[in-house]
């Protein structure tokens, strides 16, 4: 969806360095979410938000932190990076409705080596 | 709690044939369902959702999902596969009711549509 974007779209890293996904989005959403997607385990739940000021735990935030920095603007880092971390990330946004239908980003794929 | 099975790693139809990708459900209230669908280097794209009313609900590119809440499935369905409909697709679920945070995803499923 061209309304949800992230950079970056791939990027290589090293065990131990510090990065930094960044998502946008033009939605006008309250609500933002990153996810991480690995083969056969489907999407799971890193952290989310539900205003700039509400920022709550997923199911799997251990090595990650997040910054609402706007309406708008959701990041997520990887302070100390491993391996395991390699992944795709997503991320989406819904409104505060009863229903909160989501809309992801187009992903950004990460190589911890 | 809230989880979704989706039975299936793989499904294989020929191209004009009916497909289904199957999806099972379990919450503690009532659910809200989705379908999404993903391409190859692409995100997640927001297919069809069930809220309430009628069990069969359409969605995009002649893709529908039937609810069955006495089985608590959520099975998505099209009545002729084309080639283009080749992806992995998703389904997730989320409890009306609250309680739980954001949406719960199976596993997912690739659909491979042969010509």
């Amino acid at each position: 969806d061209a309304d949800v974007t992230q950079t970056p779209r791939n990027r290589i890293t090293k065990t131990g360095k510090r990065i930094m996904l960044e998502c946008s989005q033009t939605k006008g959403h309250d609500r933002m979410y990153w996810y991480r997607q690995d083969p056969g385990l489907g999407l799971r739940l890193i952290y989310y938000s539900f205003d700039v000021k509400d920022i709550n735990k997923g199911e799997i935030s251990d090595g990650y932190s997040v910054s609402r920095q706007a309406q708008a603007k959701f990041s997520l880092s990887l302070e100390s990076a491993i391996p395991n971390q390699t992944a795709l990330y997503f991320c989406a946004t819904s409104d505060r409705g009863l229903i909160q239908t989501q809309y992801f980003g187009p992903g950004t794929r990460l190589l911890v080596l | 709690a809230q989880s979704v099975a989706q039975p299936e790693d793989q499904v294989n139809v020929a191209e004009g044939n009916p497909l289904t990708v199957k999806c099972t459900y379990s919450v503690s209230g009532n659910p809200y369902l989705f379908w999404y669908v993903q391409y190859p280097n692409r995100g997640l794209q927001f297919l069809l959702k069930y809220i309430t009313g009628d069990n069969l609900v359409k969605g995009s590119y002649g893709f529908e999902a039937e609810f069955n809440k006495s089985q608590t499935s959520f099975h998505l369905k099209k009545p002729s596969a084309l080639v283009s409909d080749s992806a992995l697709y998703f389904c997730a679920v989320r409890d009306s009711g609250g309680g739980a945070d954001g949406l719960t995803f199976g596993k997912g499923t690739h659909l491979i549509i042969q010509p």
